[in-house]
């Protein structure tokens, strides 16, 4: 069964340094989702991406995030400067056009900054 | 701004019997709203989308029900096992737009 993979599973970064999230999104989807849920809290939108644009983002998307699909397959998450408050697992996620609603998750990336 | 009530504190319930989780929203009008299963270090895992002219969606052992006027959805597991211990998340809304979970409901069944 076709499942969405996200790299690394765990990423451990200095405060102020630069991360990249990858993600490849099941193979035939068209839409691409981030997510992040800080310990013990709950799963936050981030970002949905949509024919190589933005389609909609929450207000914690700030500056320093930024998303790409640099290639067919790929989907990447770009935190710019990373802050303590940014350590939480990150999810990707994506739906297909035969089913927009049924969101499949990855295993996510926990992300530590210290 | 949008918010979502789901039982904050963890359900126990015996193996066999049958869970029901509430879920309210407010400040919403959803055309659909989604139920989600999250395991511990795990993603979120699809489970049931209701629309909202639905009064009642089934799927196996889950059942969903859409209440627009209440504003509220109950899930329920009937003949529930311990691998149905888990998260629930309850999300209004659907399509392509991003989701709005609520906290989600721990769930234990007990043998």
């Amino acid at each position: 069964e076709p499942e969405v993979t996200q790299t690394p599973s765990h990423q451990v970064t200095q405060m102020g340094q630069e991360v990249i999230l990858r993600c490849v999104p099941i193979s035939n989807h068209l839409y691409f989702y981030w997510y992040r849920q800080i310990l013990g809290q709950k799963v936050e939108f981030l970002v949905s991406f949509y024919n190589n644009e933005i389609s909609e983002k929450s207000e914690i998307f700030d500056d320093q995030f930024s998303v790409e699909r640099p290639d067919g397959s790929n989907f990447t998450l770009k935190i710019r400067s990373t802050k303590l408050e940014d350590s939480a697992m990150y999810f990707c996620a994506s739906s297909g056009t035969r089913n927009v609603n049924e969101q499949f998750f990855g295993p996510g990336t926990r992300l530590t900054v210290l | 701004s949008q918010k979502i009530e789901q039982n904050s504190e963890a359900l126990n319930i015996q193996e066999g019997k049958t869970a029901t989780l509430t879920c309210n929203y407010t400040n919403y009008s959803p055309a659909y709203l989604q139920w989600y299963r999250q395991d511990p270090g795990r993603g979120p895992v699809f489970l049931l989308l209701i629309r909202e002219n639905e009064k009642e969606k089934r799927k196996e052992r889950l059942k969903v029900t859409f209440d627009t006027t209440l504003k509220q959805s109950l899930f329920h597991i009937t003949a529930s096992q311990p691998a149905d211990s888990a998260t629930y998340l309850c999300a209004p809304g659907g399509g392509a737009d991003g989701l709005t979970f609520g906290k989600g409901t721990h769930l234990i069944i007990q043998p």
